[in-house]
């Protein structure tokens, strides 16, 4: 059964201190995998998508990487604006449908000023 | 260009009755998926439908249902509510192919059952 885990389940930081999410996954041929920004209240932002083991992917504070077991979100110099709840998920590789993603459950990611 | 836009964004039920939520996707998106959001359980996954039909199916009741018409607008449906089903309700629209996989959420139905 695809899985996904997401460490720490919040985190706490000052402006400026550096720091990285971590998202493991088990899954039967990877796709894809996703990372998301969701705000209280809001849908989920799409930040990236990674495709092979090795890829990297860049967006402002924020850097994505991704292995063959597991993905790291680094956010450089954060700010009180990313402040959010920072979730990833799997892609499987399937007969039919593209859609299907298996979520973590989350970090929720405060940054002090 | 304009995001997914899901109707109504918050409405509160009574247990056994239906609720009808309604999606709308990015211009020229074809696939639409639907998730359930939950404190306890996170992002779920519902179904999925591309050109009108249903690809996927995730392990929810069968008092959850959708369909797709041929403008790719999307409604779920869920009868018989019960007060479990209390929730954020995600639609998501991609392209739905091999040549593009980004997946676009919308702001999400809140639906109340009391």
């Amino acid at each position: 059964e695809d899985q996904v885990t997401q460490s720490p389940e919040a985190l706490r930081l000052q402006e400026g201190e550096s720091s990285s999410l971590n998202c493991s996954y088990t899954v039967s041929g990877l796709r894809g995998l996703f990372w998301y920004r969701q705000d209280p209240g809001k849908g989920p932002e799409f930040l990236f998508t990674l495709y092979s083991a090795g890829e990297e992917k860049e967006k402002e504070r924020l850097k994505a990487t991704l292995t063959k077991k597991e993905s790291f979100l680094h956010i450089t110099a954060p700010k009180p604006e990313d402040s959010a709840t920072y979730l990833c998920a799997v892609q499987a590789e399937m007969n039919t449908g593209f859609q299907k993603l298996v979520f973590g459950t989350g970090t929720r990611l405060l940054v002090s000023p | 260009k304009a995001g997914v836009t899901q109707t109504p964004r918050y409405l509160i039920k009574t247990r056994g009755q239906q609720v009808t939520l309604s999606c709308s996707p990015i211009s020229g998106h074809r696939s639409v998926s639907w998730y359930q959001q939950t404190p306890g359980q996170g992002l779920q996954f519902l179904f999925e439908y591309f050109s009108e039909t249903q690809r996927n199916k995730g392990n929810f009741p069968g008092r959850f249902s959708g369909r797709q018409f041929s403008n790719s607008r999307s409604e779920m449906n869920v009868s018989t509510l019960e007060l479990g089903d209390s929730a954020l309700y995600l639609c998501a629209s991609s392209l739905g192919d091999f040549s593009g996989n980004t997946i676009y959420f919308g702001e999400g139905s809140w639906l109340t059952v009391v």
